[in-house]
């Protein structure tokens, strides 16, 4: 089982849709969650630190739920400039990788005109 | 201002021909990571520095060297690049704040292409 998951996708939904990701972990211990947004051929851009109680920036909505080890992200009223990969990213915090992050692979958002 | 700065921005390189890969922060950070991606794939860590501390992952090929001479840079060397090397190499910055504890979020900089011909 791969350390984060998430659905390839891709998505393509219309200008104005709302639409989640998922993103599931299998470390338990796991401490520190994020969604990064990836445009083509460009770096992964930090969007969003998730935090326990759940947070909100404007039209985007992160989600914890430690129980089932998932996080989400929920995107109301898409633009066109949300097409992009959006990127999972955990901290395990196992020993010894406290420094380092795990990616899932990435879903693909494509929103259409 | 840019505080992730990679060089070159593409690189070509033959077979088999050493390359080096350039990276330079301004955020004085302690932990300098070295990321390669394929296309359609998660970015995958080969390294990273924890100060001068250098923690290579287990399945990072030896071809796959880095060095890191200060805080400000860090250098990715491949000592004989295959075609299987061709890829996006991201190197990023983070704020450690002690051995205990994990990192918050990551600087990337813009990531050099690499092509092997």
């Amino acid at each position: 089982r791969k350390e984060v998951e998430q659905d390839p996708g891709p998505f393509n939904v219309p200008e104005g849709a709302t639409v989640a990701f998922n993103c599931t972990y299998s470390n338990s211990a796991s401490q520190s969650f994020f969604w990064y947004r990836q445009d083509c051929r460009k770096e992964p851009k930090l969007l969003m630190s998730v935090y326990s109680s759940g947070n909100e920036d404007g039209r985007f909505t992160a989600q914890l739920n430690r129980a089932s080890q998932y996080i989400s992200l929920l995107i109301r009223d898409s633009k066109l400039s949300d097409s992009a990969t959006y990127l999972c990213v955990v901290n395990p915090f196992s020993s010894g990788s406290a420094r380092q992050l795990t990616f899932g692979s990435g879903t693909q958002l494509t929103v259409l005109p | 201002d840019a505080m992730v700065i990679q060089n070159p921005r593409y690189q070509v390189t033959q077979f088999g021909k050493p390359v080096t890969l350039s990276c330079s922060q301004t955020l004085n950070h302690n932990v300098m990571y070295w990321y390669q991606q394929k296309s359609s794939q998660a970015p995958k860590l080969l390294f990273h520095y924890y100060d001068k501390d250098f923690n290579n992952e287990a399945d990072t090929p030896d071809n796959f060297q880095s060095r890191r001479p200060n805080t400000s840079f860090c250098f990715l060397d491949i000592r004989s690049p295959g075609l299987g090397d061709a890829a996006m190499y991201l190197c990023a910055t983070s704020r450690a704040t002690s051995l205990g504890q994990g990192v918050e979020k990551l600087f990337f900089g813009s990531g050099t292409q690499l092509s092997v011909l």
